[in-house]
């Protein structure tokens, strides 16, 4: 059974610094990784997707890495602000007809303080 | 990227009554799927609506309690039923897009049950 954990649960970081945000899995089977955000009481927005066959997604900010082989990725987020304050989940998708469902982790709460 | 809108989103209820959460996509999607997001926790897949048969229900969740229509290939509407306290949560609606089924969501129904 695929289990999702991310470390750590919470992080407070000033503004400007850069920061490593880690997601691990039991199952090294996946065929995607994804890391989200959500905004408190809100819904979830995507940030980056990485196939299994990729090592690494960048957009802007955010470079995301995978070693499926190790069973980690990582979320990297540079010169971070107060406006990326948020729980950033990460969840991975399996193989198989039927098994379309994400499995996620537990989150880490994020505050970047001005 | 797709846009899905869901509603409500938020409501306080009563026990013991019902509440009919509505998810529509901006395109066809063969599958939809619901999900639990209970306070301070991840979340957990409900069911996978797919247009023209019944739910496919996950461990520990059954249709009595959490009915689900998908009358054509935009909409699908989740309901809660018989609510208690417990039944408190974010409800998401989900959808997979292109071929590296990139995973988009709703903005969340947050439920209180009173």
């Amino acid at each position: 059974k695929q289990e999702v954990t991310q470390i750590p649960a919470a992080l407070s970081v000033p503004e400007g610094e850069n920061l490593v945000l880690n997601c691990s899995f039991t199952d090294s089977a996946i065929y995607n990784l994804q890391w989200f955000r959500q905004d408190p009481g809100k819904g979830l927005t995507s940030l980056l997707l990485i196939q299994s066959s990729q090592r690494e997604q960048t957009s802007g900010r955010l470079n995301a890495s995978l070693d499926k082989s190790s069973g980690r990725s990582t979320l990297y987020i540079a010169a971070s602000q107060p406006g990326d304050s948020a729980t950033y989940l990460c969840a991975v998708k399996g193989y198989g007809g039927a098994t379309n469902k994400l499995i996620f982790g537990t989150g880490t709460l994020l505050a970047v303080q001005p | 990227s797709a846009v899905i809108s869901q509603k409500p989103s938020r409501d306080i209820c009563q026990r013991g009554t019902s509440l009919t959460i509505q998810c529509q996509v901006d395109s066809q999607v063969t599958m939809m799927f619901w999900y639990r997001q209970q306070p301070g926790q991840s979340l957990t897949l409900i069911a996978t609506a797919n247009q023209g048969s019944e739910a496919t229900y996950e461990s520990g969740f059954v249709i009595d309690k959490f009915p689900i229509s998908r009358p054509n290939l935009t909409f699908s509407t989740l309901t809660v039923s018989n609510m208690s306290p417990e039944d408190s949560s974010i409800y998401l609606c989900s959808v997979l897009r292109g071929a590296n089924t990139e995973a988009f969501f709703g903005q969340g129904t947050r439920l209180t049950v009173v």
